[in-house]
């Protein structure tokens, strides 16, 4: 079945610095890659949409500039969070799309951010 | 995307069914019942989907109302490791890649010895 790794699982950075995250299609290439974030007891909420080999597009809300996100292959899109500060602490999870798969997406495992 | 209603918990005890339902009465006739599953600090699941048939696979059964204003997602046999937030999600086809998820509350399934 289709496999997504995201990498790191758990991150810990000082405010201000950058923290990249990586997520990767493992048997299959997905054009289309979506970024969420998870604060404790939440729901998802969808981020951006990675498109590969085009900028991504970002939901309402959440800056492009903060969360820079490069999909520059089939198989590999990466979130930097840059200038990270403490309320960007979150779990950040990857999903990816296969245009022939009809049974949904795969999720990666998450990452969890916390900036101290 | 049709917007979904789930009761925010429930309890089930281990080896007994888990039956969990969703309200969608705004689904359109294109749209899909999809659901997924959110165990403590991983990525969501897929479980299974539907459009207006019941669906079994080796998770779980999918009931779809006949007049497809809700759904029940049936665990014939809960065990610990089920203990879950369950979202149950509606829309059109994901045969589009380029269509992301929209997650709602969903809910939190606790299964318990």
């Amino acid at each position: 079945g289709a496999v997504v790794s995201q990498h790191p699982s758990r991150v810990i950075c000082k405010s201000g610095t950058s923290v990249k995250i990586e997520c990767r299609s493992l048997d299959f290439q997905a054009t289309t890659m979506f970024w969420y974030r998870q604060f404790p007891k939440k729901s998802l909420m969808l981020m951006a949409t990675s498109n590969e080999g085009s900028k991504a597009t970002y939901e309402q809300g959440v800056e492009k500039d903060k969360f820079l996100i490069n999909h520059a292959s089939l198989t590999l899109s990466t979130l930097t969070v840059t200038s990270a500060h403490p309320e960007d602490s979150s779990f950040y999870i990857c999903s990816a799309g296969q245009g022939t798969r009809d049974y949904g997406y795969t999720f990666g495992s998450g990452t969890r951010l916390t900036v101290v | 995307d049709a917007k979904t209603t789930q009761p925010p918990s429930m309890d089930c005890a281990e080896g007994r069914a888990a039956n969990l339902p969703c309200n969608h009465s705004t689904i359109s006739g294109n749209e899909y019942v999809y659901w997924y599953r959110q165990i403590h600090s991983q990525g969501p699941q897929y479980i299974i989907h539907g459009l207006k048939n019941n669906e079994t696979n080796e998770m779980a059964s999918l009931i779809i109302t006949e007049d497809r204003k809700s759904s029940t997602l049936i665990l014939p046999h809960a065990t610990l490791r089920d203990t879950a937030v369950y979202y149950c999600i509606v829309r059109a086809h994901l045969n589009n890649a380029g269509n992301m998820l929209t997650f709602g509350g969903g809910t939190r399934l606790m299964v318990k010895p």
